[in-house]
Parts: structure tokens; sequence; C-alpha cells
């Protein structure tokens, strides 16, 4: 089936390092990955879209790349903070998909 | 502007109770969606709409009915809870879908079945 993965293992680091997080996706090829965090007790917020004939999108201190030779995205936050503490979730909103990766929680700690 | 907001924010029921979860959106927008996340399963799509009138079954739409009689609103129903329908729920609302449609989403709605 079509599968988009996180790795559910939480991510420590410590403040002003790069956090890296992974999505991989198996047995289809998404057009396009969305990327959302969320913090506890609340909903999703959305945070960056890459499509699948672009390599990397820049938001800030935010990077995605999308890898379709490795069917993976690559989520980083540089000089990360710790109120960039939160699960950040990968997600194929396209039409009539609509299928969401279990999220990774980052801790960043000072 | 609210966004989307959700109401009850936390419900108990007993098995084979039924309730309503409401959903409401003030962007105009014509896709909403109704998402359950438990742990470890991450979200996933009950029903969804498509425009006012409209509705189309997800991944998960068993022991759940959902109407859009206003654009604005969305509702998720549960005829007769069960234990493992004990989750979090969320709405959420988009322009439409497609790669330019972010999908914004409500505070949620923590349901426990007992």
């Amino acid at each position: 089936s079509q599968k988009i993965e996180q790795n559910s293992e939480a991510l420590n680091i410590q403040e002003g390092k790069t956090a890296t997080l992974t999505c991989n996706y198996t047995n289809y090829s998404p057009a396009y990955l969305q990327w959302y965090r969320q913090d506890p007790g609340r909903g999703p917020v959305f945070l960056l879209l890459i499509r699948e004939n672009e390599k990397e999108k820049r938001k800030e201190r935010l990077k995605v790349t999308f890898d379709t030779t490795l069917k993976q995205s690559l989520f980083h936050i540089t000089a990360s903070q710790p109120a960039d503490s939160a699960t950040y979730l990968c997600g194929d909103t396209g039409f009539q998909k609509l299928v969401f990766g279990t999220g990774t929680r980052l801790l960043v700690s000072p | 502007n609210a966004g989307v907001t959700q109401t009850p924010k936390f419900r108990v029921l007993k098995t084979g109770q039924s309730m309503t979860l409401l959903c409401a959106q003030d962007m105009n927008h014509e896709y909403m969606y109704w998402y359950r996340q438990d742990p470890g399963m991450g979200l996933r799509l009950i029903h969804y709409s498509v425009g006012e009138g409209t509705t189309a079954k997800g991944e998960v739409p068993d022991g759940y009915n959902v109407s859009r009689l206003k654009k604005q609103n969305f509702l998720l129903g549960l005829e007769s809870a069960a234990p493992s329908q004990t989750s979090v729920y969320f709405c959420a609302s988009s322009w439409g879908q497609g790669n330019q449609e972010t999908q914004y989403f409500g505070p949620g709605t923590r349901l426990l079945v007992l």
C-alpha cells in the first residue's frame, strides 16, 4: 500500500544545532509533500510545501529537500531553538490522496 | 478571523451513545476534512467534502457519518460510539486540493469512549 513514513523516535538536539527530520514514501511517487508543525494539544500548522521537481525549498531557518531517487524528503531547522520543540508531520495532500506520516517529535534543549 | 473552530473540545461517552462533532470555518473554503489522530497511527482521513452538500469517504469511514449542509460547517456524527473510536479528532479546511492547497486545522476534539 502507499505509505508515508517518519521516524517515530524523538530527535533530541542541542540549541544552535541543525535538526534534520526524514520523511520516506513507499509504493508510489507523490507529486509534492507538505510539512506541518504540531504542538501538544493543538492542530497541525502548515510550514512548507515542496514539489517533486524542486530539489530544495527554504523559508527563514527551515529547508526542505525532495529526493525522488531515494524516495525521501528531508526537513532541516538550522540554528534550532527550544521554541522549535514540537512534532513535525510530513503529508501528501494531493488530489484524493491525503496521507500523513505519524510525525517525528523534536526536542531542542538549551 | 477565527479560522477553523471545533466543538466540543473534550467529551466522554459511554459505549452505544451518539454524538455530533461540529466544525466551522470562516475562510470561505470549499474543502473540509475530518481526521482522527491516534498514537503511532498518525492522522487518518475519515470523511471529506469538496463543497456544500457533498461528502466522500476517506481511509477510515466506518462508524462515522458526516453532513455539509452549509459551506462553513462540517458535522461528524457517531451513531453508536465504540471504545475503538477513542481518539483526537481534527477538522481541517482548504480552498481546494492540489499542490497549492494548504490545509488549515482546528484545535481538535478529544473523545473518550468508555
